[in-house]
């Protein structure tokens, strides 16, 4: 069975400083990995996925996760914060089924 | 496009009450799922639909939980009698299939009292 850690419930950060938001995951077999953002009041969206290919990924707002296979981590990044990205953050896994396995998520806090 | 609709919004009924919740995926979108996220926690996955038949319904508390999806398009997700600890977010999501991307709908928050 796959699972998904993410070890920092909350990540504060004073915006334009970077921030690194860590996923780590198990499983016997090939994954597929999501990021997905939840801002207030509002539904899951999906910020950036690997599926196969180049192991670094980018979105369209500036974050990138770096598949890692033998250290099992899809860790996020983003090399200056803005306020607007105040959110939570859901890692999630996939094998070859469609079946997400979520993390407990990581609240990040951008401050001015 | 349209996104994945759901409604109601929000919802407060008291311990052994039923409620019912409706989605409307994505145009086209022949898998459709419904997670339960209970704050603090991620979204689990409580059932998937691929059209009108289920795939995975292995989370669901059958008891007093089910749901079904006539036609292959809209669904609904019932639960009854309500328990204090069913008081979560009931998100629905579709997608083509397979590894393609889930699209979540707003959510539909439950206050159980």
């Amino acid at each position: 069975a796959q699972s998904v850690t993410q070890l920092d419930s909350q990540v504060p950060v004073f915006e334009e400083a970077p921030v690194e938001l860590r996923c780590n995951y198990s499983s016997s077999v090939s994954v597929y990995l999501f990021w997905y953002v939840q801002y207030p009041n509002q539904g899951l969206q999906l910020l950036l996925k690997y599926l196969s290919g180049s192991t670094l990924v980018e979105s369209i707002n500036g974050f990138e996760a770096e598949f890692n296979k033998s250290q099992t981590s899809f860790h996020l990044r983003k090399p200056s914060v803005h306020i607007s990205d105040t959110a939570e953050y859901f890692c999630a896994v996939t094998t070859n089924t469609d079946k997400l396995i979520f993390g407990t998520g990581t609240r990040l806090q951008v401050f001015p | 496009e349209a996104g994945v609709a759901q409604s109601p919004r929000y919802k407060i009924i008291e311990k052994r009450q039923s409620v019912a919740f409706w989605c409307n995926p994505i145009s086209g979108h022949a898998t459709l799922y419904w997670y339960q996220q209970i704050l603090g926690q991620g979204p689990k996955l409580l059932i998937q639909f691929q059209n009108n038949g289920v795939v995975d319904d292995s989370q669901l508390p059958k008891d007093r939980f089910s749901a079904e999806r006539l036609k292959g398009v809209d669904s609904t997700l019932k639960i009854q009698p309500a328990k204090l600890e069913d008081s979560a977010v009931y998100l629905c999501a579709s997608s083509f299939g397979g590894a393609d991307t889930q699209y979540f709908g707003p959510g539909t928050r439950l206050t159980v009292l």
